[in-house]
C-alpha cells in the first residue's frame, strides 16, 4: 500500500515556465513532508520541506504549497531551469513509523533549453 | 554545511568477497542511516542508528551487518553478496530519530556491484 504517491513519473516544462509537481499521501499521521532532488548515480539532496502547520513554504525559486484537507502537495518550480533536470522525491515522515520517511515513486522531470 | 561523505564511491566485489563501505559526518546528527536504492525507485530503509544504538532493522539478511564505531561513522560490512543485492547504498544523517521536522540529508552513495 502506497501510502505516498507521485502519479506522474515524468514531466518536461520549457527552460523559463513553471514545473508543477505533485504528490499526494493518504495516511493522516504524516505531519511534516520534504522534496528531494536526485541527479543519476548521486545521492537524493534536500530542497524544501514544509510542516502541517503551515500551507505553503518558500525558498528561491521552490514553493511547496500543502493541501491538507485534500492530503495532497506540490512543489513550485519558478523560473524552470535546465539544471533543475533530475528525478524529484517527494517524501512524509509522522508520528508513526517512528518518524521514518516514507517516499513516494520520484517524478523525472526535464526542462527544456 | 550538511554534508555526508561516503567511501567508496564504486565498489566491485565477488560473492564471497567481504568488504565494507563507510560514511562520515561532521554535523552533529545523532542519528544515521543506510539506505538502499535501486534503479527508478525510491530509497530503502536498511538501518537506523540513534546515539550509536541500532535502533531499526528493517528485517535486512545478515549478510548486511551495519557498525557505528562513534557518532560521527557509520559503517556497512558486506560478506557473501548476491548479485540482486547490487545497488546505490545510502547513507544519511538527521539531528536526531523521532524529532518533528527532522529532516534527513544523504551522502552520493556508494555504487556496488556485486559479480
Amino acid at each position: 500500500d502506497q501510502q505516498v504517491k507521485q502519479n506522474s513519473p515524468s514531466l518536461s516544462v520549457q527552460e523559463g515556465r513553471i514545473s508543477i509537481l505533485n504528490c499526494d499521501y493518504t495516511n493522516s499521521m504524516f505531519d511534516y513532508f520534504l522534496w528531494y532532488k536526485k541527479y543519476p548515480a548521486e545521492g537524493p539532496t534536500f530542497l524544501i520541506s514544509i510542516s502541517s502547520i503551515k500551507d505553503k513554504n518558500e525558498d528561491g525559486r521552490f514553493t511547496v504549497f500543502l493541501n491538507k484537507s485534500a492530503k495532497h502537495l506540490s512543489l513550485h518550480i519558478v523560473p524552470s531551469q535546465p539544471g533543475d533536470s533530475a528525478v524529484y522525491f517527494c517524501a512524509a515522515s509522522g508520528k508513526g513509523s517512528a518518524r521514518q520517511l516514507t517516499f513516494g515513486s520520484g517524478t523525472q522531470l526535464t526542462v527544456l533549453p | 554545511d550538511t554534508e555526508v561523505t561516503q567511501t567508496p564511491k564504486h565498489l566491485v566485489m565477488g560473492m564471497t568477497n567481504k568488504k565494507s563501505l563507510k560514511c562520515e559526518q561532521h554535523m552533529g546528527h545523532r542519528a544515521m542511516y543506510w539506505y538502499k536504492q535501486k534503479a527508478k525507485k525510491p530509497p530503502e530503509l536498511m538501518f537506523v542508528y540513534s546515539y550509536e544504538k541500532l535502533s531499526i532493522n528493517e528485517s535486512v539478511p545478515s549478510r548486511f551487518s551495519p557498525e557505528c564505531p562513534n557518532s560521527s561513522l557509520l559503517n556497512l560490512h558486506l560478506h557473501a553478496l548476491q548479485p540482486e543485492d547490487s545497488a546505490l547504498y545510502l547513507c544519511a544523517s538527521s539531528q536526531g530519530q523521532g524529532a518533528r521536522g527532522n529532516t534527513i540529508y544523504f551522502g552520493e552513495g556508494s555504487w556496488l556491484t556485486v559479480v
